[in-house]
């Protein structure tokens, strides 16, 4: 066990519909990352949130938006949802803004499928 | 730019055997972190392995060891014993110390053969 708790496991939704994916980091982590799986494919990161603040920003789509709360829990929003948005949505987190001795440890991720 | 290849997609083994699983990486920092990530087929990441790379000695972690080439850029990860177990994606990672991002290869799939 990671330790990072995503929720919810699996969604299934129409498309042009907005979902909402959470995720709760180790605790003592304060950094939260956000990457997607699709088929098949390697994990392309999104976005990532250290301490309430974004701190850095990949191929994140306008459509998509992310927080971080005092609590240090996080939010994925996604939104217009189109079927190519289907996809294992994973969250990571880690002790320190960079990365010294702070390996990612990942979620179980939230498997979205838009029919 | 920061890259990492992995240039098997798929490899597979005997169970009882050693396999390699190949990564090149191109950074121009001189301080990062080499991760190996397992993908199970329950999806689920985990860490394997991790190498810092201002040491020169390769990390090991029981069955599964690197072996470190900084001045080639590269990090193979070597699997001792394959166990039926270890049948997953196997991604090649890093990140470096002033960074924000960990960058991830395109992952090799592995199938350990009974």
């Amino acid at each position: 066990d990671s330790g990072v708790t995503q929720t919810p496991k699996h969604l299934i939704t129409a498309t042009g519909q907005r979902v909402t994916l959470r995720c709760s980091p180790r605790s003592g982590d304060l950094s939260v990352y956000w990457y997607q799986q699709s088929l098949d494919q390697g994990l392309q990161f999104l976005i990532q949130y250290y301490n309430g603040e974004e701190r850095a920003k990949g191929n994140i789509l306008e459509r998509f938006s992310a927080q971080q709360f005092p609590d240090l829990h996080s939010e994925l929003n996604l939104s217009s949802l189109e079927l190519g948005d289907s996809a294992l949505y994973f969250c990571a987190s880690s002790v320190a803004g960079d990365h010294r001795n702070s390996p990612l440890h990942f979620g179980n991720g939230t498997r979205l499928t838009v029919t | 730019a920061q890259t990492v290849t992995q240039s098997q997609p798929e490899m597979s083994v005997q169970e009882a055997e050693t396999v390699t699983l190949s990564c090149t990486y191109d950074t121009s920092e001189n301080n990062y972190y080499l991760f190996w990530y397992k993908q199970p087929p329950s999806r689920q990441m985990i860490l394997v392995i991790r190498q810092e790379a201002y040491k020169q000695q390769n990390a090991t972690e029981n069955r599964f060891s690197v072996n470190f080439q900084k001045a080639a850029k590269s990090f193979s990860l070597k699997i001792s014993d394959s166990q039926l177990g270890d049948t997953a994606m196997y991604f090649c990672a890093f990140s470096v110390y002033t960074g924000n991002q960990f960058y991830f290869g395109t992952g090799t799939s592995l199938t350990v053969i009974p």
